[in-house]
């Protein structure tokens, strides 16, 4: 039962627009929320994220929104830029942080010109 | 900082052969992960180690699955006998106890049994 789950596999949008990723989450354990940024051939590197007490974290053309009642996040890239085109992984954890991360199985984000 | 670093990037091997992956985390992390990556299961994690010591190993798949932290700086992940559906990526990633964020990844294996 997939805990974390990321429900578009892929998304194409133009150079310049808003990109916006969702993840679900079914564990009400889980009180922090990663994002991760994978490119091919590469292991997944640190993006962004946001502690559950806060509905919203913002660094640069980043922002991560947390919504605890629906268990819903989402990833906005203002604007999407060429190099943002890569597969992202949503991530989340309990337990203070010691544990290990749950992962979305991704979502192929395609930055078109 | 060379990051984690993992070894080999590339594993070819027989089905039934032994299959020993390496792991050197990041200087100073205390605390370090294996995660295995497959188009069905996503990233899933399938052990890990605080100060060298396996804390939670639900996650290893069959009794054929092994890892080892015998100091600070190395582990291993070993398969045996390894089959063809063990094929995947397999990332080693480190982090230090304090704070929430903080996971690193190394570049990961690709294994592949045929």
């Amino acid at each position: 039962d997939q805990q974390v789950k990321q429900n578009s596999p892929s998304l194409s949008v133009q150079e310049g627009r808003i990109s916006i990723l969702n993840c679900d989450y079914t564990n009400s354990m889980f009180d922090y929320f990663l994002w991760y940024k994978k490119y091919p051939a590469e292991g997944p590197t640190f993006l962004i994220s946001i502690s559950s007490i806060k509905d919203k974290n913002e660094d640069g053309r980043f922002t991560v929104f947390l919504n605890k009642s629906a268990k819903h996040l989402s990833l906005h890239i203002v604007p999407s830029q060429p190099g943002d085109s890569a597969v992202y992984f949503c991530a989340a954890n309990s337990g203070g942080g010691a544990d290990g991360l749950t992962f979305g199985k991704g979502t192929h984000l395609i930055i078109q010109p | 900082d060379a990051g984690v670093i993992q070894s080999p990037r590339h594993e070819v091997t027989e089905m039934g052969q032994e299959v020993t992956l390496r792991c050197k985390p990041i200087s100073g992390h205390n605390s370090l992960f294996w995660y295995r990556q497959t188009m069905m299961r996503g990233l899933e994690l399938l052990i890990y180690f605080n100060n060298n010591v396996p804390i939670d190993d639900s996650g290893m798949p069959e009794d054929r699955f092994s890892a080892k932290m015998p100091n600070a700086s190395f582990s291993t992940l070993k398969i045996q006998p390894s089959e063809p559906r063990d094929s995947a990526v397999y990332f080693c990633a480190s982090r230090t106890r304090t704070g929430r964020g903080g996971y690193t990844f190394g570049s990961g294996t690709r294994l592949t049994v045929v």
